[in-house]
């Protein structure tokens, strides 16, 4: 899980598997971002959401969210060798000022 | 439709020299923000600005650091004197206010100060 004083984690899968990223925040938040950074790149979003809904898909993606207890998951099905990235959950109060997480850096062995 | 550019790409520096960091954003987009990456760490939000006004600088290390937007498009980021410290990379994302919640981020200039 990811936040905290935590330095960037390492989690290593099969392609093909399942995996999920989990996030816990401390602040009041509106909406969780879920980015992917690339190396040698900026980060980009890939899945955004709302403190009004408790899941979100897109393709492969889900996430979740549980405002009660803070938290908010990303899970990948079917991983493939292109997921390779770090992965960060940002909470926000509106459209802007992120906080970002320390990051999960996914490894998808083929 | 050109995403957000940052130059230049890489920077290396002795302590005590000065360097300058330019961003052009997303045509159109209105707000402008500034992040440091340390190395295996998540972007920190450094200051953002909304056309030419500094929205928020809190976070900007006032003595060393400097940013303007003068004409609420380019932008540039500025260290003075720098540290060991500054080492990291320094991402430019930009955003439309009146749109989604979503930051485009650029590149990034990985600063390297011995």
């Amino acid at each position: 899980s990811q936040w905290g004083e935590e330095n960037l984690q390492a989690l290593s899968i099969q392609e093909g598997e399942d995996v999920t990223m989990n996030c816990s925040y401390k602040t009041y938040t509106t909406v969780v971002h879920w980015y992917r950074q690339d190396s040698g790149r900026g980060p980009a979003l890939i899945i955004l959401i709302r403190s009004n809904e408790r899941e979100k898909r897109s393709g492969r993606l889900r996430a979740t969210l549980d405002t009660s207890s803070q938290s908010s998951s990303l899970s990948i099905t079917a991983a493939q060798c292109e997921d390779t990235a770090v992965y960060f959950c940002a909470t926000s109060e509106g459209a802007d000022r992120l906080t970002f997480g320390k990051g999960t850096q996914l490894i998808i062995q083929p | 439709e050109a995403g957000v550019t940052q130059s230049p790409r890489y920077a290396v520096l002795q302590e005590g020299q000065a360097v300058s960091f330019w961003c052009d954003p997303i045509s159109g987009h209105d707000t402008l923000y500034w992040y440091q990456q340390p190395r295996d760490q998540g972007p920190q939000l450094l200051v953002y600005f909304r056309d030419e006004a500094v929205i928020d600088n809190s976070q900007l290390p006032s003595d060393r650091f400097s940013a303007v937007r003068p004409k609420g498009t380019n932008s540039t980021l500025k260290i003075q004197s720098a540290k060991q410290g500054d080492t990291a990379t320094y991402l430019c994302a930009s955003s439309f206010s009146g749109g989604s919640y979503e930051q485009y981020f650029g590149p990034g200039t990985r600063l390297t100060v011995l």
